[in-house]
């Protein structure tokens, strides 16, 4: 079993859709989760960063993260087109230097005009 | 800043030639990764770096090996390369939780 597991998608919905993305985890002793957005051919980057469990917004984005399931979503409201693009989450746990970041295999989403 | 930045873009070699991928960046960052990328395996750590002048194994690092040159440049090298070696491959640095990659180096084995 794969530490970290996401669905691959691909994900395609309508502009302005509201769009819910989704990983589990097995390892209880991650406590720092990210979703890291990826165009075609670029490499990633961060898109957002949580601490433990809750909820953080930042704009159209909203990362929620629920320990007790294991369990983390993005959800992405008003969806445009700019935002077809890979997307992974990832996961570690406690900081430092030599701590390994696990990402998932990433979800393909398509913002159809 | 450039951030991180990977050569070359783009590379065609035969089976049982070598290979140096060339990873440099200028945030200070202690740490550096080589990951590489296939599709539906998402993104699979090959060798880390977690300060200048340490280097560790990460899931997949048979067939390569690596060298912190310095706190900015950090290399993989492929020996004999063989085609299931064939990949899209990124170094990263890091600051704390966030992980900051390079464009990415897309290397065909023949």
């Amino acid at each position: 079993q794969k530490e970290v597991e996401q669905d691959p998608g691909p994900l395609s919905v309508p502009e302005g859709a509201i769009v819910s993305l989704n990983c589990t985890y097995s390892n209880s002793a991650f406590q720092y989760f990210m979703w890291y957005r990826q165009y075609s051919r670029k490499g990633p980057e961060l898109l957002m960063y949580t601490y433990s469990s809750g909820n953080k917004e930042d704009g159209r984005f909203t990362a929620q993260v629920d320990k007790s399931s294991k369990y983390i979503s993005l959800f992405i409201r008003d969806s445009q087109p700019s935002d077809s693009a890979t997307y992974l989450c990832a996961m570690s746990g406690a900081y430092s230097s030599a701590s390994k970041i696990i990402f998932g295999s990433g979800t393909r989403l398509s913002i159809r005009p | 800043n450039a951030g991180v930045t990977q050569t070359p873009k783009f590379q065609v070699l035969k089976t049982g030639q070598s290979m140096t991928l060339q990873c440099a960046q200028d945030m200070n960052h202690n740490s550096m990764y080589w990951y590489r990328q296939d599709p539906g395996m998402g993104l699979r750590l090959i060798y880390y770096s977690a300060s200048e002048g340490t280097t560790d194994k990460g899931e997949v690092p048979n067939g390569y090996n690596v060298s912190r040159l310095n706190k900015r440049e950090f290399s993989l090298r492929l020996e004999s390369a063989a085609p299931s070696q064939t990949s899209v491959y990124f170094c990263a640095s890091r600051r704390q939780e966030t992980q900051y990659f390079g464009p990415g180096t897309r290397l065909l084995v023949l």
